[in-house]
């Protein structure tokens, strides 16, 4: 199975400020029609997870711009810039290269 | 718009039997693989299980392999899993998501507490 390793599992964030997550793999997540099949979600207290990244780079409809996915093989990295208050909640990596698909610990953002 | 709505969870004693329901809407529910994923109280998140658009193809996360069935009907445009032999190990909240390598809608998501 591949691992998935998110760090740091706590995220203390000032509003305004950047904030990064990173998500690393036990084997490359890259296919050979050139995706990375690495996702990002986000669960807000109380509800379900939402998708915010698909394939390593992509939004999902109706995510804000201040979020952005980058990274290739086995290094990812999902960036907030200006977080805000709403942006709180743990964020989840997951690799749906190959079942069984599997997510990271998870990483607790919280406002300052 | 995509609902996913869920039902069926609930409390059952160990060795019991559960299935849960998801009501798709708002998409071609037939087009789509759809997967089941759970959360134990307090923890992350897991995958369960996987089906195809026309149910030729299923996957199991290993620890419900031989005791949790996913289906679907296409017609009625329904999701379901069958989890019998449930242990205490498999109390979470149970989500329906629309898709397989990434899940861009997911269900409202119901309670299965396993305990005597």
């Amino acid at each position: 199975d591949i691992v998935v390793t998110q760090s740091p599992l706590s995220l203390p964030v000032t509003p305004g400020e950047s904030a990064s997550i990173s998500c690393r793999s036990s084997q490359s997540l890259l296919r050979s029609n050139g995706y990375n099949y690495l996702d990002w979600y986000l669960q807000k207290p109380g509800q379900s997870p939402q998708l915010l990244i698909y394939l390593a780079s992509n939004r999902a409809s109706g995510v804000p711009d201040r979020f952005s996915g980058s990274g290739s093989g086995t290094d990812f990295t999902l960036k907030i810039t200006k977080v805000e208050a709403e942006d709180v909640g743990v964020y989840y990596c997951m690799q749906g290269l190959q079942p069984p698909y599997t997510f990271g610990q998870g990483t607790k953002l919280e406002i300052k | 718009q995509v609902q996913l709505v869920q039902s069926g969870g609930g409390l059952v004693e160990p060795g019991g039997s559960l299935r849960l329901s998801c009501a798709a809407s708002g998409f071609i529910f037939g087009d789509y693989y759809m997967s089941w994923i759970r959360q134990a109280p307090g923890k992350g998140l897991e995958w369960v299980s996987c089906i195809s658009s026309t149910s030729s193809y299923t996957k199991y996360e290993d620890s419900v392999k031989g005791r949790f069935t996913i289906s679907r009907d296409n017609a009625k445009n329904l999701l379901y899993l069958q989890m019998n032999s449930l242990r205490a190990e498999d109390t979470a909240v149970y989500y329906c998501a629309k898709g397989l390598e990434y899940l861009a809608y997911w269900g409202q998501g119901t309670l299965v507490t396993v305990s005597s």
